[in-house]
């Protein structure tokens, strides 16, 4: 069974730099498929941030894009994600993905999502 | 454009048939895939490319696909099903994800 699980800081002071972790279990990161962060504002809906392939290979959203970055330690199954520069807008509900391509992208397994809040 | 457009919300007796529509220009290229989200909850795939349930989703969600608008059906609405769906594909501007506004789905 695969599983996802996020980590890192629940608070970012503005102006610093968001970092989360997703682990991974059941299923080797560098075996296949796209790893995902998506991200959802309290009350809001789902924004995709960005997703790396099994190879590394990394693709964001473009109003996103000058701010993020999303890197592999497959070493450990983990991928995780780097938003400098953040303001209030960035809090959110973050949450870790898995999905098969990105011709048809279905996430077919997440975390349980890691609430980060952007105050001083 | 990349965006996904989904009415707000809708509502459905006990036991009937709701459609949730999702409209947006990549749709004319790419499938949809549905998602439900109970609050407190993250997000779970129930539809996916042009006929895909995945494992331990009931058979009375299904979905479609029309030119620019996917849809997804449930059929014989249940108690549990009340939660906020979202559309999502590729979007038409590159290698990238999009959503849907989303749509609360009431079970009255």
């Amino acid at each position: 069974q695969v599983q996802l699980q996020e980590s890192g800081p629940g608070l970012v002071k503005p102006s610093e730099t968001l970092s989360l972790t997703c682990g991974v279990s059941g299923y080797s990161i560098r075996s296949g498929y796209f790893w995902a962060w998506i991200r959802q504002p309290p009350g809001k809906g789902l924004e995709w941030i960005g997703s790396m392939s099994h190879s590394g290979s990394t693709y964001y959203t473009p109003s996103l894009k000058s701010r993020v970055a999303i890197s592999e330690n497959t070493s450990k199954n983990q991928f995780s994600l780097k938003l400098t520069s953040v303001t209030a807008a960035d809090t959110a509900i973050y949450y870790c993905a898995r999905h098969e391509g990105l011709f048809l992208v279905a996430l077919d397994y997440w975390g349980q999502g890691s609430l980060v809040t952007v105050s001083s | 454009s990349s965006e996904l457009t989904q009415d707000p919300a809708v509502s459905v007796a006990l036991g009937q048939t709701v459609k949730i529509t999702c409209q947006g220009d990549s749709l004319g290229s790419y499938y949809s895939s549905w998602y439900q989200q109970k609050p407190r909850q993250a997000p779970i795939l129930v539809f996916y490319g042009r006929n895909n349930r995945p494992s331990g989703i009931p058979d009375r969600f299904s979905g479609s696909n029309s030119g620019n608008t996917a849809s997804l059906t449930i059929t014989g609405a249940q108690a549990e099903d009340e939660a906020e769906y979202y559309c999502s594909s590729r979007g038409s501007s590159g290698n990238q994800v999009i959503f849907g506004g989303g749509t609360k789905v009431t079970v009255l």
